[in-house]
């Protein structure tokens, strides 16, 4: 998993509340994703980071915000948490032009 | 942006048959094709991929060709075995910006009986 944690793994909320969810890298990746999976819709782009403090929207981006203050950590929040936005988040990591190595995933309810 | 296209959605094969899923994209300057095994409940793990230079890769029972005046690419397992079982995704790079966007087809679930 090229040294790709997710935190937390699993989480239950309530609609309206606001989370965050964590994805912590020990390989020194520039470039980290995260994407939701959902049945029917494979895995979609949510935002993703091509540096510290280097950020951009992918497909999926509406209610998402994104941070990296640090190479290693990519923070991903939902605002406002909607039943919507129930799914399995992947962080993935990348080296420029090579594969992408995917965490284990965080499975969210919001009800 | 580039979409991508994965059929079949299903596949169930018999144990030692081959199994081949295909996958079509839209960005003719994409050029580079990662197919993606996933189990149940962990993350995708990278099975091999091809770039735009190349119309053809193997490892071991694993094949994966690629057509870029067609634009589409196809992964085919020979001699499939339980343990093949699982979603396969494929995918395709966004070239456009330079930062190694990846776009997912849908996947197909690979089912091998025994």
């Amino acid at each position: 998993d090229a040294g790709i944690t997710q935190s937390p793994r699993h989480k239950v909320t309530e609609t309206g509340t606001p989370v965050t969810l964590r994805c912590h890298q020990t390989e020194n990746h520039r470039y980290m994703y995260w994407y939701r999976q959902d049945p029917g819709h494979g895995l979609r782009l949510i935002h993703y980071s091509y540096g510290v403090k280097d950020t951009d929207k992918g497909e999926v981006s509406d209610g998402y915000s994104v941070s990296r203050s640090k190479t290693e950590d990519f923070l991903l929040t939902l605002e406002s948490a909607t039943s919507s936005q129930t799914s399995v988040y992947f962080c993935a990591t990348s080296v420029q032009g090579s594969e992408a190595f995917f965490g284990q995933g965080t499975r969210l309810t919001v009800v | 942006g580039e979409n991508v296209e994965q059929h079949p959605s299903t596949l169930s094969v018999q144990e030692g048959d081959s199994a081949v899923i295909k996958c079509t994209y839209s960005d003719s300057a994409s050029n580079y094709f990662p197919w993606y095994k996933q189990e149940l409940g962990k993350g995708p793990q990278l099975i091999i991929d091809i770039r735009s230079n190349v119309g053809e890769k193997k490892d071991q029972r694993i094949a994966v060709t690629l057509n870029k005046t067609a634009k589409h690419f196809s992964l085919h397992i020979t001699e499939t075995q339980p343990e093949d079982s699982a979603v396969y995704f494929c995918a395709a790079r966004d070239s456009g910006g330079s930062n190694y966007k990846l776009t997912f087809g849908k996947g197909t679930l690979l089912t091998v009986n025994p």
